[in-house]
């Protein structure tokens, strides 16, 4: 069974930092791109960065790129989101997907984990 | 970017009755790589719809996708009660990926 297990969510002050991590298990991570994906309350889908399969490769949304980075650790079959210099409008459920390639589906998602910005 | 825009932006229906959702690109999106989600209260979206037409593992037939290029349709041929959520489109060929802004399919 695939599984995608986000943690590290909380609150964070503004201009703060976080680490988001999505353990998976029930597929070979090492194959895999890896995105993650943000839902401020209330609102629609975003989709912050990707990953691909030996992390030669990142994409970031305008909004997020200078401040987040992406990482995976293969290895350990986990996949980060370091998020640096938080604002207001970063606060949302971050979710990490899975997809098999670059022009991919996003097939599994995790439960998410929230991420709230406030003094 | 490619934008894309759903409507209706709500969809009252009953159970048992036809639900024709659109989606709508500011460009043609590249070998037609359009996703439909679903997503409940409370739980992550799951994937119904890829390629535009190709149902995902699992997903009763009753859904269908079609379109191409710039316009593209999610239809749910006979609503059950378990199909009232927020359904979302997503292009996935050309970066950054984007999303739609939701259609919310209600009773």
């Amino acid at each position: 069974e695939v599984q995608l297990v986000e943690s590290g969510g909380g609150l964070v002050q503004p201009g703060g930092s976080r680490r988001l991590s999505c353990a998976v298990s029930g597929f070979t991570f090492s194959s895999h791109w890896m995105h993650w994906v943000r839902q401020a309350p209330g609102k629609g889908l975003m989709w912050v960065a990707r990953i691909n399969s030996d992390a030669s490769s990142t994409a970031y949304a305008d909004s997020v790129k200078g401040r987040f980075t992406i990482s995976r650790d293969n290895a350990e079959n986990t996949l980060y989101l370091q998020m640096n210099s938080l604002r207001g409008d970063d606060a949302a459920v971050y979710y990490c997907a899975r997809a098999t390639t670059m022009s991919s589906p996003l097939r599994d998602w995790g439960q998410g984990t929230p991420v709230i910005v406030s003094s | 970017e490619i934008v894309l825009t759903q409507s209706p932006g709500t969809l009252s229906l009953s159970p048992g009755e036809r639900a024709t959702l659109s989606c709508r690109a500011s460009q043609s999106i590249i070998l037609n790589y359009l996703a439909w989600y679903q997503q409940k209260p409370g739980q992550a979206p799951s994937l119904l719809i890829y390629s535009a037409s190709r149902r995902a593992t699992g997903i009763p037939d009753r859904f269908s996708g079609s379109g191409s290029e710039t316009d593209f349709t999610l239809t749910i041929s006979r609503l059950e009660p378990e199909d009232f959520a927020v359904y979302y489109c997503q292009q996935y060929g050309t970066s950054p990926s984007t999303f739609g802004q939701g259609t919310r399919l209600e009773i």
